[in-house]
């Protein structure tokens, strides 16, 4: 059963564009949602994440904006460049430590 | 310092044959993962060990799959009698925290199994 729904599954964004992820969670007993960064041939690495009793987290470029009635987290990357190509992951976190993450963004940045 | 290191990187095997996946987590790491990456499916969460209590398996897609963690360290993911539809990467992760505390996971490369 699929608990965190994340859309596009792919993105084309243009060099110094906002490209915009969305993900909406199922279950309430999540308590912290991450989200992942992936290249080709890599493991996934942490990006940045937040806390359900914070309404938007920002960490350079990359800003979470997070909506708790809607069950409802976004990641919005700012002045994107082509180096920010990759897929990129949501997540959650249930309070026994199992992490959940969402379908996959690939996002292409084109110069 | 050493990060989380899986082997085989590559596997490819004849269907119906059993194959393990090692990884070996960051020293130290309490908490360790198996998720698996399928094209256009994203992580698919497999079990998740937590210090010495019981692992969380219910992400175990049937009973040909196993995994152990030895001495709170060490981990091996077992696929018997493989068919074609478990061909895909293989991702360990670990984490220093206790359960709860973050979602920060580290990630290894990924074992990539192909059965033919």
């Amino acid at each position: 059963q699929q608990q965190v729904k994340q859309s596009p599954q792919s993105l084309i964004v243009q060099k110094g564009g906002i490209s915009i992820i969305n993900c909406a969670y199922e279950n309430t007993a999540f308590d912290y949602f991450p989200w992942y960064q992936q290249f080709p041939g890599k493991g996934p690495a942490l990006l940045i994440a937040i806390r359900p009793d914070v309404s938007e987290k920002k960490e350079g470029r990359f800003t979470i904006s997070f909506n708790k009635s809607a069950k409802q987290f976004s990641l919005h990357i700012m002045d994107s460049q082509p180096g920010d190509s990759a897929t990129y992951f949501c997540a959650a976190l249930n309070q026994g430590g199992k992490l959940i993450f969402g379908q996959g963004t690939e996002l292409s940045v084109k110069p | 310092g050493a990060g989380v290191s899986q082997s085989p990187s590559n596997k490819v095997t004849e269907k119906g044959k059993d194959v393990e996946l090692r990884c070996d987590p960051i020293s130290g790491h309490t908490a360790l993962y198996w998720y698996r990456q399928s094209l256009g499916q994203g992580l698919e969460f497999l079990i998740y060990f937590q210090g010495n209590s019981a692992p969380d398996k219910s992400g175990l897609p049937s009973d040909r799959f196993s995994a152990e963690r030895t001495g709170g360290s060490v981990s091996t993911l077992t696929i018997q009698r493989t068919q074609q539809e478990d061909s895909a990467v293989y991702l360990c992760a670990s984490s220093p925290y206790h359960v709860g505390n973050t979602g920060e996971l580290f990630f290894g490369e990924g074992s990539r199994l192909t059965v033919l």
